[in-house]
């Protein structure tokens, strides 16, 4: 069965330090990768989405960045981070089905 | 864009009763899929019911039903004998028909259920 994996459950980092959260998906090959992020209390918006390793498309300008470096990893970056950059990051993929598959999430503070 | 709209930012309901969250979407596509999906005090996203657009039945599972009105752009989930269990937030989601599923959400309902 598939799995997605991703980590860490909780970060806080200070304004300015680079961030890396990574995301992993088992048990299936070539699939969507997306990733959304959540502010307290308010709708998923989605920040990322990838179809293929290295194709990365961008919905929202912003100081993040994406990267797919392998079929099943999708890892969302920063080189500075902001204090706006706080949220919850969930990493999903999609397949040969339609819905869309959600990691445990990840909770960023930056203080 | 092409948004989802969720009106209702919280709700209420007697556990056992019957409640029923709204969405509105636009699109103009023919073909797309739409999906309620609850999201738990863990903050996992849980699919709860899905839609093909193209498909007039309304789909079903277990307690949970939806009102799908094509021509009206709505989408409506109703939650049936009304568990403790069932208190979430509660997305209604829209994806394209082909190619990447780029899903795009509301911006949530917040279901209590009084015992």
């Amino acid at each position: 069965s598939q799995t997605i994996h991703q980590w860490p459950a909780t970060l806080v980092q200070p304004v300015g330090s680079p961030l890396s959260l990574e995301c992993t998906v088992e048990g299936t090959s070539n699939p969507n990768l997306y990733w959304y992020r959540q502010a307290a209390g308010r709708g998923l918006q989605l920040l990322f989405y990838s179809v293929g390793i290295g194709q990365i498309s961008s919905e929202v300008p912003q100081n993040l960045s994406a990267s797919r470096p392998q079929d099943r990893q999708f890892i969302l970056s920063s080189k500075k981070l902001l204090l706006s950059d706080s949220g919850f990051y969930l990493c999903a993929w999609a397949g040969g089905s339609t819905e869309a598959f959600f990691g445990q999430g990840t909770r960023l503070t930056v203080v | 864009a092409q948004t989802v709209t969720q009106s209702q930012p919280e709700m209420s309901v007697q556990e056992a009763e019957t409640v029923t969250l709204s969405c509105t979407y636009d699109t103009s596509e023919s073909d797309y899929y739409l999906f309620w999906y609850k999201q738990p005090p863990s903050r996992q996203m849980i699919l709860v019911i899905r839609q093909e657009a193209y498909k007039q039945q309304n789909a079903t599972e277990n307690r949970f039903s939806v009102n799908f009105q094509k021509a009206a752009k709505s989408f409506s989930l109703k939650i049936s004998d009304s568990q403790l269990g069932d208190a979430a937030m509660y997305f209604c989601a829209r994806s394209p028909g082909g190619g990447a599923q780029k899903l795009v959400f509301g911006q949530g309902t917040r279901l209590t259920i009084n015992p």
